[in-house]
C-alpha cells in the first residue's frame, strides 16, 4: 500500500516554465488537496478536490492549476513559475471526516 | 478566517525532559489534529480529537481539547531525540477546509 505518491522529489526551475507535480494515492480517498509550506508560515492551501471532476481554489491559488479526472490522480500545474513559487509542496488525501494522509513532498526551487 | 497560532515557535530541551506545545485557535475549534513532520518528509497523523475535554495518548505524547478556551495542548512526557521534528495542528474552517498552525520546531538534546 504506497499511500500518497508524489513525483518529482526535487526540482529546480528557471523563471517563466511551467511543470506538473504528480500526485496519486490507492486509498480510494474522494478528497485530495494540495498545500505549501513556507519558513514560518506553516501550510497553505492552494486548491483542493472533494470528488472527481470537481475541484476548488484554497487560500493561495494564484498561479497554480489544478484537475481530477479520476479517483487516483490529482496534478498541480504550474503555469508559468515565479521565484515566489519556490516552496516544499505536499499533497494530502483523506475520506470523510478521518485524517488526511500526506505525501512525502516536492522541493521546488524557481531561479 | 480562521487562525491556528502555536507557540512556542521553537523549543530545545534536554533528553529526559517534558514540555508542552499549545495551539489556540481564533474561532471556535470543531476538532482538531496533530500532526509531526521530520525535515525532508510528509507529516505524519499523530492524534485527532473531536470533543472539548478530549484527551487522547500515545505512547509518551498527550493531546487534549480545551473548546472552551479554543485551545489545544500536545504534551511529551521524558523526551527522547526520537521526539525531534515540527509539530502542526490542524483544524477545519467553517467549511471543512483543513487549516494548520505554523509549526513549532521540537530539538531534543542527549
Amino acid at each position: 500500500n504506497a499511500g500518497v505518491t508524489q513525483t518529482p522529489k526535487f526540482q529546480v526551475l528557471k523563471t517563466g516554465q511551467s511543470m506538473t507535480l504528480q500526485c496519486a494515492q490507492d486509498m480510494n480517498h474522494e478528497y485530495m488537496s494540495w498545500y505549501r509550506q513556507d519558513p514560518g508560515m506553516g501550510l497553505r492551501l492552494i486548491h483542493y478536490s472533494v470528488g472527481a471532476g470537481i475541484t476548488d481554489q484554497g487560500e493561495v491559488p494564484n498561479g497554480y492549476n489544478v484537475s481530477r479526472s479520476t479517483t487516483e490522480d490529482f496534478p498541480l500545474r504550474l503555469l508559468s513559475a515565479a521565484p515566489s513559487q519556490t516552496s516544499v509542496y505536499f499533497c494530502a488525501s483523506s475520506s470523510g471526516k478521518q485524517p488526511q494522509h500526506f505525501g512525502d513532498g516536492t522541493r521546488l526551487s524557481i531561479l | 478566517s480562521q487562525e491556528l497560532e502555536q507557540s512556542p515557535q521553537s523549543l530545545i530541551v534536554q533528553e529526559g525532559k517534558n514540555l508542552t506545545i499549545n495551539c489556540t485557535s481564533s474561532k471556535t475549534l470543531y476538532g482538531l489534529y496533530w500532526y509531526k513532520q521530520k525535515y525532508g518528509e510528509g507529516l505524519i497523523f499523530l492524534m485527532m480529537l473531536q470533543k472539548g475535554g478530549e484527551e487522547k495518548s500515545h505512547e509518551k505524547i498527550t493531546a487534549k481539547l480545551d473548546e472552551k478556551k479554543q485551545q489545544s495542548s500536545l504534551h511529551i512526557t521524558a523526551s527522547q531525540p526520537s521526539h525531534a521534528g515540527i509539530y502542526l495542528c490542524g483544524a477545519p474552517d467553517n467549511t471543512d477546509k483543513l487549516i494548520f498552525g505554523t509549526g513549532t520546531r521540537l530539538q531534543v538534546f542527549p
